[in-house]
């Protein structure tokens, strides 16, 4: 079993549906937990980032973190097209490597 | 300003010989990390460089991959002997924090690397 689970999709839905993705990881040390997304042919940058247990949120986009059932999403409300992209969850314990999850590629229709 | 660039973007080498990838970080930023990303797949880490330092190489697949950081700015993954499994898009990242667990990493477009 891997350390981060994330189920790659493809997920595809109609410009301003509200976006759902997840993952699960089975490493309880993990504290830190960011979303990335990468756009094809693009290396991967920043969305989110949240400490421990609890919401996040920025503009559309809402992290959400349960450490007790060891999950975590993030919501995209308003979904653009332009939101079209692979978003890959990453974790750590703090000084330790990201672990990445493979990612979900989304796919919004205008 | 400028970002993180790498070069070349793409790299075809037949099995048996020797690549070399570069990576020019964020100008300033003083943690530089390597990452190796298959099909499909997310990045997985492969070394961590803090300044010229190389703290962690716990990635690194095998003793073919060689990374280095000699000035503490731009970086070097050498693959000696490549193999089929190889290919993938190598990605590198810097980030102004110290710390190899640092989450605030600039990432580059990456160099996909066929083995062929």
């Amino acid at each position: 079993q891997k350390e981060v689970e994330q189920d790659p999709g493809p997920l595809s839905v109609p410009e301003g549906a509200i976006v759902s993705l997840n993952c699960t990881y089975s490493n309880s040390a993990f504290q830190y937990f960011m979303w990335y997304r990468q756009y094809s042919r693009k290396g991967p940058e920043l969305l989110m980032y949240t400490y421990s247990s609890g919401n996040k949120e920025d503009g559309r986009f809402t992290a959400q973190v349960d450490k007790s059932s060891k999950y975590i999403s993030l919501f995209i409300r308003d979904s653009q097209p332009s939101d079209s992209a692979t978003y890959l969850c990453a974790m750590n314990s703090g000084n330790t490597p990201l672990v990445f999850g493979k990612g979900t590629r989304l796919s919004v229709i205008a | 300003g400028a970002g993180v660039s790498q070069s070349p973007r793409y790299k075809v080498a037949k099995r048996g010989q020797d690549v070399a990838l570069r990576c020019d970080p964020i100008s300033g930023h003083v943690s530089l990390f390597w990452y190796q990303q298959a099909l499909g797949q997310g990045p997985e880490f492969l070394t961590y460089f803090q300044n010229e330092a190389q703290l962690d190489k716990s990635g690194l697949p095998s003793d073919r991959f060689f990374a280095e950081r000699p000035e503490g700015s731009v970086s070097t993954l050498k693959i000696q002997r490549t193999q089929q499994e190889d290919s993938a898009v190598y990605l590198c990242a810097s980030s102004l924090l110290r710390g190899r667990g640092s989450y605030e990493q600039y990432f580059g477009p990456g160099t996909r690397l066929t083995v062929t």
